[in-house]
């Protein structure tokens, strides 16, 4: 059973409306969670990473949510555009170095 | 200043054969990671490198191997491919090995099993 879920799996929006992606995971010991955007065919570029006492970080129209309580995070895309379609994928770092990857959110941006 | 490279960018192999992934980190980076993307999957790790020892292994048979060069390269090593192995190939690099050092991926190596 993967320890990082996403969702939705994917979504579609209408260019300069807002999104919210949503990630939950159950691995620890948590050391940090990153947000990743792949384009097809690319390798993942990050685009946000919070530690356990951070709970928003910004990245221009990106906003990422952490909760570590509850332990789910959130992507929030601000006046979306096409190039940010994209899958997103959350990331968590536990054991201070093993990587647990979601599956990803897709997200078409359409004009 | 150039990022991550993988070579090949594409490779089509028969069931049975071996594949080696090339990977150069980012000047000055001495972590390489392994990571493998089967399509509409999250990537899942292979291995991590840190100053030419493996640091840490994934969930993979013994068919996968890898290693680092003094020079902070890696190679990524695959035999008796089977048709379950086809998947985008990623390498990410960063300064150091621990949790909060970013991982800078490259564009990955699409490898076809036939």
């Amino acid at each position: 059973k993967n320890q990082v879920e996403q969702n939705p799996q994917s979504l579609i929006i209408l260019e300069g409306k807002n999104c919210t992606l949503q990630c939950n995971y159950t691995v620890s010991p948590f050391s940090n969670l990153r947000w990743y955007k792949q384009d097809t065919g690319r390798g993942p570029v990050s685009l946000t990473i919070m530690t356990f006492s951070e709970n928003t970080k910004s990245n221009g129209r990106y906003t990422a949510t952490l909760d570590a309580d509850t332990k789910q995070s959130s992507l929030h895309i601000t006046a979306s555009q096409l190039s940010d379609s994209a899958s997103y994928i959350c990331v968590v770092t536990f054991n201070d170095y093993k990587l647990s990857f979601g599956a990803g959110t897709t997200v078409t941006v359409r004009a | 200043d150039a990022g991550v490279t993988q070579s090949p960018t594409h490779l089509i192999k028969t069931r049975g054969q071996h594949v080696t992934l090339r990977c150069s980190p980012i000047s000055g980076h001495k972590s390489v990671s392994w990571y493998q993307q089967v399509l509409g999957q999250g990537p899942q790790f292979i291995f991590q490198y840190y100053e030419k020892e493996e640091r840490g292994r994934g969930n993979f048979p013994d068919r996968f191997s890898a290693r680092q060069f003094p020079n902070y390269s890696s190679e990524l090593n695959v035999n008796a491919l089977l048709l379950g192995d086809s998947a985008l190939y990623l390498c990410a690099s960063s300064f150091g090995a621990g949790g909060y050092n970013e991982q800078f991926f490259g564009p990955g190596t699409r490898l076809t099993v036939l």
